[in-house]
């Protein structure tokens, strides 16, 4: 059975840092892997998705790579702003499962100002 | 585009009754699905719909039915509530299986 994994639970640092949050899984023919936001009393946003074939995805300050092999995922945050606090969210998507997610507990990253 | 949306955002329900929560998206998106987010437990699958007329079971779907009568429309039913079910409740859609999710507010739900 698949498992996701994020360590640590909660992350604080001070603004302008550049952090690495992590993300585990148990079974690596996973077909995608995502990497979502959810702020307090909201829904989550897609950040980035990278595909199994993929080694990583960046969009603006964020880079996720993946390591299908080790099942391993990190989400790399550039330049930490008080407005990056927040969940985030890793999940994966298992091969044939059409799309059914399997999340981890998420990380709570507070950046200070 | 108002993406995905869910109603209610908030209800109080005593054991014993039973409610609809309503997802709805405008992005012509085939997949739609249920999640229950509980501390400590993550977000899991309640059911799923790979398009209009069709549901399936995810990985908690006990005490919990769904219909998907319209592609834009995913509705999950809670016959009689029990407290375990005290959850906030997440709708999402995705354009085929493969593709990201989008996710709706949330529906807070506590049943006493």
């Amino acid at each position: 059975k698949q498992e996701v994994t994020q360590i640590p639970a909660a992350l604080s640092v001070p603004e302008g840092e550049n952090l690495v949050l992590n993300c585990s899984f148990t079974d690596s023919a996973i077909y995608n892997l995502q990497w979502f936001r959810q702020d307090p009393g909201k829904g989550l946003t897609s950040l980035l998705l990278i595909q199994s074939s993929q080694r990583e995805q960046t969009s603006g300050r964020l880079n996720a790579s993946l390591d299908k092999s080790s099942g391993r995922s990190t989400l790399y945050i550039a330049a930490s702003q008080p407005g990056d606090s927040a969940t985030y969210l890793c999940a994966v998507d298992m091969k044939g499962w059409g799309g059914k997610l399997i999340f981890g507990q998420g990380t709570e990253l507070s950046v200070k100002p | 585009n108002a993406g995905v949306t869910q109603t209610p955002k908030f209800r109080v329900l005593k054991t014993g009754q039973s409610m609809t929560l309503l997802c709805a998206q405008d992005m012509n998106h085939e997949y739609m699905y249920w999640y229950r987010q509980d501390p400590g437990m993550g977000l899991r699958l309640i059911h799923y719909s790979v398009g209009e007329g069709t549901t399936a079971k995810g990985e908690v779907p006990d005490g919990y039915n769904v219909s998907r009568l319209k592609k834009q429309n995913f509705l999950l039913g809670l016959e009689s509530a029990a407290p375990s079910q005290t959850s906030v409740y997440f709708c999402a859609s995705s354009y085929l299986g493969q593709y990201e999710q989008y996710f709706g507010p949330g529906t807070r739900l506590t049943v006493t």
